[in-house]
């Protein structure tokens, strides 16, 4: 069974650009979470979908930070513009569905690490 | 505020050494636990979880965990530890009001030396 995949792994960018992360879940999983870990910090949730459907965004920095998932597969996070303080780790990861017992795990994906200058 | 601990940041052991990484949480009511390990270069991935039924709970690789209602806290145990358990060790929660998103503590840095 393939796992969550991310990309890119790396991405270095000076403040106040923008840049995108992007998230495919394991096929089937109807839920997506993005979470946000800075260095010395566990993950921290920023969005949580239920197929396309906006569950929980409510620690999401909507003035800079935006998520969607077309078609409840692939999901992409936006950062615009970037502060210095978004440096972190972007965890994307899935479960089938949280509501069902034995279903709820969550996978994690590799993560993006991002640098902002 | 709402909340969980970790109450080791590092923990150094050599191997062979019983381990013990302490987890206490602050929300009330129900809750969901979970421990989850990453290794270095590696994804996190689930260690073990705990519902409901018998407070102490088996994972993989030895692990296991000790849900204490009482005291709020869900720690982690492996009798003797090898090398290979060098990783970073998150606690996490999912109160039974929420989306299920995980709530997770700082994590504890676990190096076992040779």
């Amino acid at each position: 069974e393939a796992g969550v995949a991310q990309s890119p792994r790396y991405k270095i960018i000076e403040k106040r650009q923008s840049v995108a992360f992007w998230c495919n879940p394991i096929s089937g999983h109807a839920t997506l979470y993005w979470y946000q870990q800075i260095l010395g910090q566990g993950p921290k949730l920023l969005i949580q979908f239920q197929n396309n459907g906006v569950v929980d965004d409510s620690q999401l920095p909507k003035d800079r930070f935006s998520a969607e998932r077309l078609k409840g597969v692939d999901s992409t996070l936006k950062i615009q513009p970037a502060k210095l303080e978004d440096s972190a780790v972007y965890l994307c990861a899935s479960s089938l569905d949280p509501r069902d017992r034995g279903q709820e795990t969550q996978y994690f994906g590799p993560g993006t690490r991002l640098l902002v200058l | 505020a709402q909340s969980v601990s970790q109450h080791n940041h590092h923990v150094i052991l050599s191997e062979a050494a019983s381990l013990e990484l302490g987890c206490n949480y602050s929300y009330g009511g129900t809750v969901n636990l979970f421990w989850y390990v990453q290794y270095p270069g590696q994804h996190l991935q689930l260690l073990l979880k705990y519902f409901s039924g018998d407070p102490l709970v088996k994972g993989i690789k030895g692990f296991e965990a000790e849900f204490i209602k009482s005291k709020f806290s869900f720690n982690l145990r492996k009798p003797s530890v090898q090398w290979s358990d060098t990783a970073e060790y998150f606690c996490a929660v999912i109160p039974s009001n929420s989306g299920y998103a995980l709530n997770f503590g700082k994590g504890t840095s676990l190096l076992v030396t040779p």
